[in-house]
């Protein structure tokens, strides 16, 4: 069966701070994968998604950058987090776009003081 | 993109059947309405998708009327546990257009 971890499940970092989250996914082989963040009282926002290994969109500016070094990896980052960049981190995989479900990790809970 | 409306809450009692509705206007021919319930501080779960008319699983049925431009999510004989948000997601079949989950539906189940 396929499994998604994300890791750490809370993280509390200063402003200015580096950031990253990982992602991996088992029991399947080239997965799309997805970052997603949800602010406090809001609704998802998707961050960026990946097709494939070293294949990155991005749907939204902001300081934030993603990479995928290696098929079921996904890794979130960032050089200098902002106050505005606390919020639930969701990564989440699919076979594919359109037709199938998104399968989503546990999160991670990012507090930026 | 197919923006999507939902109620911003909605409360009910056990046992009762809910029915939760999505606006999606703009709804593209490829696109597909998908439905994920969020417990707090978790990640959504996939409930059930379709393209038109009626669907039916084992927790919920979709209603889709022949324009496409809305549809509503219904829950048979909720119970507690039932209390979450509810996303109405419109999909198409490149890049992201329509990945966003928006607030969703706070349904609070009553005893």
């Amino acid at each position: 069966s396929q499994t998604i971890h994300q890791w750490p499940a809370t993280l509390v970092q200063p402003v200015g701070s580096p950031l990253s989250l990982e992602c991996t996914v088992e029991g399947t082989s080239n997965p799309n994968l997805y970052w997603y963040r949800q602010a406090a009282g809001r609704g998802l926002q998707l961050l960026f998604y990946s097709v494939g290994i070293g294949q990155i969109s991005s749907e939204v500016p902001q300081n934030l950058s993603a990479s995928r070094p290696q098929d079921r990896q996904f890794i979130l980052s960032s050089k200098k987090l902002l106050l505005s960049d606390s919020g639930f981190y969701l990564c989440a995989w699919s076979v594919r776009r359109g037709m199938n479900e998104q399968f989503f990790g546990p999160g991670t809970r990012l507090t930026v003081l | 993109l197919a923006k999507t409306t939902q109620p911003i809450s909605m409360d009910s009692y056990e046992g009762q059947e809910v029915n939760i509705t999505c606006s999606h206007n703009n709804i593209a021919t490829n696109d597909y309405i998908t439905w994920y319930q969020q417990f707090p501080s978790q990640g959504p779960r996939f409930i059930i998708q379709g393209y038109k008319t009626k669907v039916t699983n084992e927790v919920a049925s979709l209603f889709i009327p022949a324009d496409r431009k809305s549809s509503t999510l219904s829950l048979p004989r909720v119970s507690l546990s039932d209390t979450a948000v509810y996303y109405c997601l419109v999909e198409s079949g490149g890049g992201a257009d329509g990945l966003t989950f928006g607030k969703g539906t706070h349904l609070i189940i009553q005893p």
